[in-house]
């Protein structure tokens, strides 16, 4: 089992603000991943990286911005988040096995 | 077409007995990869058992099984003597292609899920 964390576990904030939601992974893991769930809904991956300096959008379009400058480390950044942005956000990570462990999200309220 | 199809989106379940989670999924790769998580109320997303395309035998994994029949395109979970504490959202997702290594990624596609409630 991976020891995966994200903070902060809630955040309301306004309209316009830069928000940075942080997931860092204590395995090792090489791949990193962001997926998007509305509440009951499925997930949607949004970046994914497989390694330090890598990066890739995933199948759902998102105003996030992602980094990968550590290994342990995949935080994912909002400019200037809107309303459309309230979602749960979830971080994952996961070896050459491909099963990934997932923290335990982000719950964003943007008002 | 779906990739993750979850028939069930709410299914009642006696403690002590079992149940059965349908998926059926869609791909014409010959190498692919079917998990099953669970999420309760708290959000996070547990792992609870794998399958692979090539693998002959059925996964298991304490008391939650795969009932895996690749010809019908099904990996249903099944879950046996019921426990109050799973009652939570059961995802089943796909892995297309091999499991890769290093270098690059492989996506995770999931289905609507199914929400599963135990009862007395």
């Amino acid at each position: 089992e991976a020891d995966i964390y994200q903070t902060p576990r809630y955040l309301v904030i306004g309209t316009g603000k830069k928000i940075t939601l942080e997931c860092s992974q204590t395995m090792g893991h090489d791949k990193m991943y962001w997926y998007q769930q509305d509440p009951g809904m499925e997930l949607h991956l949004i970046h994914y990286s497989y390694g330090v300096n890598s990066t890739e959008k995933g199948d759902l379009s998102s105003e996030s911005t992602v980094s990968r400058i550590r290994t342990e480390h995949f935080p994912l950044t909002l400019e200037s988040a809107r309303p459309s942005h309230t979602s749960q956000y979830l971080c994952a990570s996961g070896t050459t096995g491909e099963t990934q462990y997932f923290g335990p999200g982000t719950r964003l309220l943007v008002l | 077409a779906q990739k993750i199809t979850q028939t069930q989106p709410g299914m009642f379940v006696q403690e002590k007995e079992a149940v059965t989670l349908d998926c059926t999924y869609d791909t014409s790769d010959q190498s692919y990869g079917l998990f099953w998580y669970k999420q309760p109320s708290s959000g996070e997303m547990i792992f609870l058992i794998y399958q692979g395309s090539y693998d002959e035998q059925n996964a298991t994994e304490g008391r939650y099984s795969l009932n895996f029949q690749k010809a019908r395109k099904s990996a249903n979970l099944v879950i046996s003597a019921s426990q109050l504490g799973d009652s939570a959202m059961y995802f089943c997702a796909m892995r297309e292609g091999p499991a890769l290594n290093t270098g690059t990624a492989s996506k995770l596609t999931f289905g609507t899920g199914t929400r599963l409630q135990v009862t007395l």
